[in-house]
């Protein structure tokens, strides 16, 4: 199975911040990562999938990027919706792993 | 608007085997660019992907899992069903379903990105 690591597995951060998530595959996957929210006791939302595209609707500060093992979800200002939890996942081959999630929290 | 919901038992004992439904609406699991997965999350912890089906019927599940998983589907019914065996606490979850999209990538490649969730159906194996 493909593993993703994510870090940090948390963070504290201030609204207007320009924050980085980074997602790492145990091997090439090309740009088949995709990029989810998930608030409490709420279901995962997509942001990202194919490494960079942004899902219709998620707003323009989130953005992603991808060099075939290490991936990065950027917030260009952090906003105060936008605490939560973000998971990667691979989409490259099955089993479509997760990461195991980065928490982002209010500084 | 497309949707898709679960439906289960609340509770389950151990060894029991757990039946999932999703119920989908707004798109057809005929269509050959769409697909249900089976995701979970224990409380506290990750997400962890369980299975998925497609049109043609093609079905993949997680390698941990796979002994003890059957996804299906009921075209007609508009659902997807997953099935667990011998259930243990430790599978206690929340359980979701999602629409999964294929998305033409490069030569024979595809995008899948799961982009429609239900709300989640927290199931809890006790004795």
């Amino acid at each position: 199975d493909i593993q993703m690591t994510q870090s940090p597995s948390s963070l504290s951060a201030s609204v207007g911040d320009r924050v980085t998530l980074t997602c790492r595959a145990s091997q090439n996957i090309g740009s088949y990562l995709n990029w989810y929210q998930q608030k409490p006791g709420k279901a995962p939302k997509l942001l990202i999938y194919a490494a960079s595209s942004l899902q219709s609707g998620v707003p323009s500060r989130f953005s992603g990027s991808d060099s075939a093992t290490d991936f990065t979800l950027t917030i260009s200002s952090l906003q105060p919706e936008d605490f939560a939890t973000y998971y990667c996942q691979q989409s490259y081959t099955t089993p479509r792993t997760f990461g195991q999630g980065t928490k982002v929290d209010i500084k | 608007q497309v949707t898709v919901k679960e439906s289960g038992p609340v509770l389950v004992k151990p060894t029991e085997t757990l039946t999932l439904t999703c119920t989908v609406s707004g798109f057809s699991l005929s269509n050959a660019r769409m697909g249900v997965s089976w995701i979970r999350q224990p409380p506290g912890k990750a997400l962890e992907w369980l299975a998925d089906i497609f049109s043609n019927d093609e079905k993949s599940y997680s390698t941990s899992l796979k002994s003890r998983l059957t996804i299906s589907k009921d075209t007609s019914k508009s659902q997807v069903v997953l099935t667990m065996t011998n259930m243990d606490p430790v599978d206690t979850a929340t359980y979701y379903c999602a629409r999964i999209l294929v998305v033409p990538a490069a030569m024979i490649y595809f995008y899948y990105y799961m982009d429609v969730w239900g709300k989640g159906t927290t199931v809890t194996v006790s004795s």
